[in-house]
């Protein structure tokens, strides 16, 4: 079955990049997502990529995708401490409902 | 329209008791989505409905489990006999299926389940 790994903890200071990584299994995966849940709060879409896609660009974030070996990786450029959060990647197939979540990488911001 | 909304946020229970949830997603979406998340881990899928058809079940979703979209709108997830295994956050999401496209799900706040 389809599967999503991430490392659990990363710390950086205010201002330096982030890089979170993710792999996963499903070799069908047709959308992959990053999620950001800070404490009490839902899960938000921060951005997604095609599997036929290698890099996408959106402000201060960049997801890269190695579809060869299922990687998936989000950076953050200039990390604020209002990024301090949980985040998600997932996966989901072309024709498939559901989405299978990675359990999560906690973002710690110091200042 | 404001977004998918979940009622009640919190509920409090006593294994064996039956609870009901509520989602009520954003009005033109046709997709509507249940997920459980229990502490440090990911959102678990549950079960999804196209309108009002439930379309896939995971194996999570025990004989205690039921879920109701009766009229593709609303949708309501009641677990009977709750044990203290049930307590996690119980989350909705719903999408506006383009058949073959992109379709991405918005997440309500979700409802925290806590069993005594």
């Amino acid at each position: 079955g389809e599967d999503v790994e991430q490392s659990l903890f990363l710390s950086v200071r205010e201002g330096d990049s982030s890089v979170i990584n993710c792999t996963y299994t499903d070799s069908s995966s047709t959308y992959l997502y990053w999620y950001k849940q800070e404490p009490g709060a839902g899960l938000q879409l921060l951005t997604y990529i095609f599997s036929n896609m290698d890099m996408k660009q959106d402000q201060r974030l960049t997801v890269l995708l190695n579809k060869k070996d299922k990687h998936l990786s989000l950076r953050i450029a200039d990390t604020q401490t209002g990024d301090s959060a949980i985040y998600f990647c997932a996966e989901k197939g072309t024709n498939a409902g559901k989405s299978t979540f990675g359990d999560g990488t906690t973002l710690t911001v110091k200042p | 329209d404001t977004g998918v909304s979940q009622d009640p946020r919190h509920k409090i229970t006593k294994r064996g008791q039956n609870v009901t949830f509520r989602c009520d997603p954003i009005s033109e979406h046709n997709r509507l989505y249940w997920y459980r998340q229990t502490l440090g881990q990911g959102p678990e899928f549950l079960t999804y409905f196209q309108n009002e058809a439930q379309l896939e079940k995971s194996r999570l979703l025990s004989d205690r489990f039921s879920a109701e979209r009766p009229k593709g709108s609303f949708s309501t997830l009641e677990i009977q006999r709750t044990e203290q295994g049930d307590s996690a956050m119980y989350l909705c999401a719903s999408s506006l299926d383009r058949a073959g496209g992109y379709n991405e799900q918005f997440f309500g706040p979700g409802t925290r389940l806590t069993v005594l």
